[in-house]
């Protein structure tokens, strides 16, 4: 079963806008992460945060957590055309693998 | 470093066919994965190994085996093929625990 679930599915914004992606997930997490995935590539990780973290930073991405309401966003600032793809959120649980969401597809327009 | 990398990068196969997917990896990570992707179904775990000569079910492994005979290599098998295995099929690694995990670049597998 998924235990991350993203939202929205799909987002559509013009370019310079920011973009914000939820990830919602069901059970106590270990840490939970964000990949990026262009166009018949493969996944890019981009940012790790711990269930102990509350917000973390790198480059034009923020990520927070909210471990009480189990869930997390990614906000994506002044917004790229290179930035066009599906974005995952991923769930360490224990046993060392982790879950994806069925992720949100991220268009931007010029 | 190549990363990881993956053979073949698109196959077709008929029904009771095998084949084998081969990932390797060139960052001396003891993880490896295999994972399936599917429309509207994110990324599927299959199997995986946390070193050389170990291997773990996944999600969804009925239908595939495994072998991690050298680190750096990590094969998937289907014995006999089926329509529902048609899928993309990505290999990941890491350097230790599921964290910061490479990917491949996806093998396309239609089974007819």
């Amino acid at each position: 079963s998924q235990q991350g679930e993203e939202d929205p599915q799909a987002l559509s914004i013009q370019e310079g806008e920011n973009a914000t992606m939820n990830c919602s997930y069901k059970t106590s997490i270990n840490n939970l992460q964000w990949y990026r995935q262009n166009s018949g590539r493969g996944l890019v990780h981009l940012i790790l945060i711990r269930s102990n973290e509350r917000e973390k930073h790198s480059g034009r991405l923020r990520v927070t957590l909210d471990t009480s309401k189990k869930s997390s966003s990614l906000l994506i600032t002044a917004s790229r055309a290179a930035d066009t793809a599906s974005y995952f959120c991923a769930t360490f649980q224990g046993a060392q693998k982790l879950v994806f969401g069925q992720g949100t597809r991220l268009t931007i327009n010029p | 470093n190549a990363g990881v990398t993956q053979t073949p990068k698109f196959r077709v196969l008929k029904t009771g066919q095998s084949m084998t997917l081969l990932c390797a990896q060139d960052m001396n990570h003891e993880y490896m994965y295999w994972y399936r992707q599917d429309p509207g179904m994110g990324l599927r775990l299959i199997h995986y190994s946390v070193g050389e000569g170990t291997t773990a079910k996944g999600e969804v492994p009925d239908g595939y085996n495994v072998s991690r005979l050298k680190k750096q290599n990590f094969l998937l098998g289907l014995e006999s093929a089926a329509p529902s295995q048609t899928s993309v099929y990505f290999c990941a690694s890491s350097y230790l625990g599921p964290n910061e995990q490479y990917f491949g670049p996806g093998t396309r597998l239609t089974v007819t």
